[in-house]
């Protein structure tokens, strides 16, 4: 089955600063990568989503890459914010399989 | 906005009681789940469900059961607590079983003592 490895697992970042979240995927079958974003006391919530025929997506300050040859993909967050701060999991299924996440990854914003 | 209501934000059990999770969603969704997250390992699925009366194991299925009778509500069962099911407990929802969005409830944070 599919298996999603993701890193870093916390990631501290000054206010203002680029944070990038990196996950691979082992399934080459795998065709959507969705991100998660969950805040404290909450469930997660979908940030953004890619499709194995994009290679690159932006919405606002945030952005995620695929690269299928390699079989990993990518969150960026520009301009950090402190309401940046979350837990962030990345993602992969294929067709009607299952969903299978990462680990997860505790981003926390200084000021 | 789709919402999915899981009953307790917490439950307190004791070893060997059965416990009962309860999810609704409101937006009439095919698909309905139940993860399990503990630090460190992420959402691990533990059952799902994509149509009324139907049941497929996910992960980690061992040692609990589900149920939906209605499309709008899937139950997570716990035949008999144990102190390794202390744990935080997402019911999801989604639109069918292709690349759609998952909605998540708030979460049920489960203690077995």
């Amino acid at each position: 089955g599919e298996n999603v490895e993701q890193h870093p697992s916390t990631l501290s970042v000054q206010e203002g600063d680029s944070a990038v979240i990196k996950c691979t995927y082992s399934d080459s079958a795998s065709n959507y990568f969705p991100w998660y974003k969950q805040e404290l006391g909450k469930g997660p919530q979908l940030i953004i989503d890619i499709r194995s025929n994009v290679g690159e997506k932006k919405d606002q300050r945030i952005a995620v890459t695929l690269n299928k040859t390699a079989k990993h993909f990518s969150l960026h967050i520009t301009e950090t914010q402190p309401e940046d701060s979350a837990v962030y999991f990345c993602a992969a299924k294929w067709g009607w399989g299952k969903l299978q996440f990462g680990a997860g990854t505790q981003v926390v914003v200084t000021p | 906005d789709v919402k999915v209501t899981q009953s307790s934000r917490y439950l307190v059990k004791r070893t060997g009681e059965k416990v009962f999770l309860e999810c609704v969603q409101d937006m009439d969704h095919e698909n309905m789940f139940w993860y399990r997250q503990d630090p460190g390992l992420g959402l691990r699925l533990i059952y799902f469900s994509y149509d009324v009366k139907m049941k497929e194991k996910g992960d980690i299925p061992e040692g609990y059961s589900v149920s939906r009778e209605k499309k709008e509500r899937f139950s997570l069962i716990l035949e008999s607590a144990s102190t390794n099911q202390t744990s935080m407990y997402l019911c999801a929802s989604s639109f069918d079983r292709g690349t759609t969005e998952a909605f998540f409830g708030q979460g049920t944070r489960l203690t077995v003592v």
